[in-house]
């Protein structure tokens, strides 16, 4: 079945510091991605998607590409805050059923 | 607006015990979803509604149900507690299902703990 594979955490940078988070998935056809963050003692909200292969998806100052070639959707941001401290969730959409299929999630901790 | 509202916020629960958790929307959103949140593992879909009146078994569905009376609620139900089932609890909703954007917006969630 589909899935989404994430880099494990927790990852701890800087203030400033460039961010890459890691997730891969598997899945027939082409799904649509999507990038979820959850601030400490919140639920998730979504944070940026893309629909097919080369859309950019980008909020907030982070990015991700949708690459079919890797099956990729990595996250990125340049300068990371102290408020980007959170958990990283990828997912993909499964088939026809708006079911969303969820890694296991990356902690982020940014230090001042 | 509200949003998605879920209750209670916590509990500790007794294992046997029969437990419903609330979830209400007022986005007038189609599908809703409940998910349980368990370290390392993600959130795993539990059940879900495409549209009021009908319901369906997610990846974890096993000591679980769930009904969907109306547009707007969404409860589920533990009929006798177990403590595996000790877990955070997100409800979510979305517009539509198949063919929607996939969109799907998260209630604050429970933890429930079971004893």
């Amino acid at each position: 079945g589909d899935s989404v594979t994430q880099m494990e955490g927790p990852v701890t940078l800087s203030e400033e510091a460039f961010l890459t988070i890691n997730c891969t998935y598997t899945a027939t056809g082409y799904p649509s991605l999507f990038w979820y963050v959850q601030y400490p003692g919140e639920g998730l909200q979504l944070l940026l998607k893309a629909t097919k292969a080369d859309d950019k998806g980008s909020n907030k100052g982070f990015e991700a590409t949708y690459r079919k070639e890797t099956t990729s959707f990595h996250l990125e941001k340049g300068s990371v805050q102290v408020s980007d401290s959170a958990v990283y969730f990828c997912a993909l959409l499964e088939g026809g059923y708006n079911k969303l299929i969820f890694g296991a999630g990356t902690r982020l901790a940014v230090h001042p | 607006i509200a949003g998605i509202t879920q209750a209670p916020t916590s509990q500790i629960l007794a294992a046997g015990r029969r437990m419903t958790l609330r979830c209400t929307q007022d986005m007038r959103h189609n599908a809703m979803y409940w998910y349980r949140q368990d370290l390392g593992l993600g959130l795993r879909l539990i059940h879900y509604s495409n549209t009021a009146g009908t319901t369906g078994k997610g990846e974890v569905p096993d000591g679980y149900s769930v009904s969907r009376a109306n547009t707007d609620d969404f409860p589920l139900t533990l009929a006798s507690a177990v403590p595996s089932q000790t877990s955070v609890y997100f409800c979510a909703s979305s517009e539509g299902a198949s063919g929607s954007s996939g969109t799907q917006y998260f209630g604050p969630g429970t933890r429930l703990t079971v004893l």
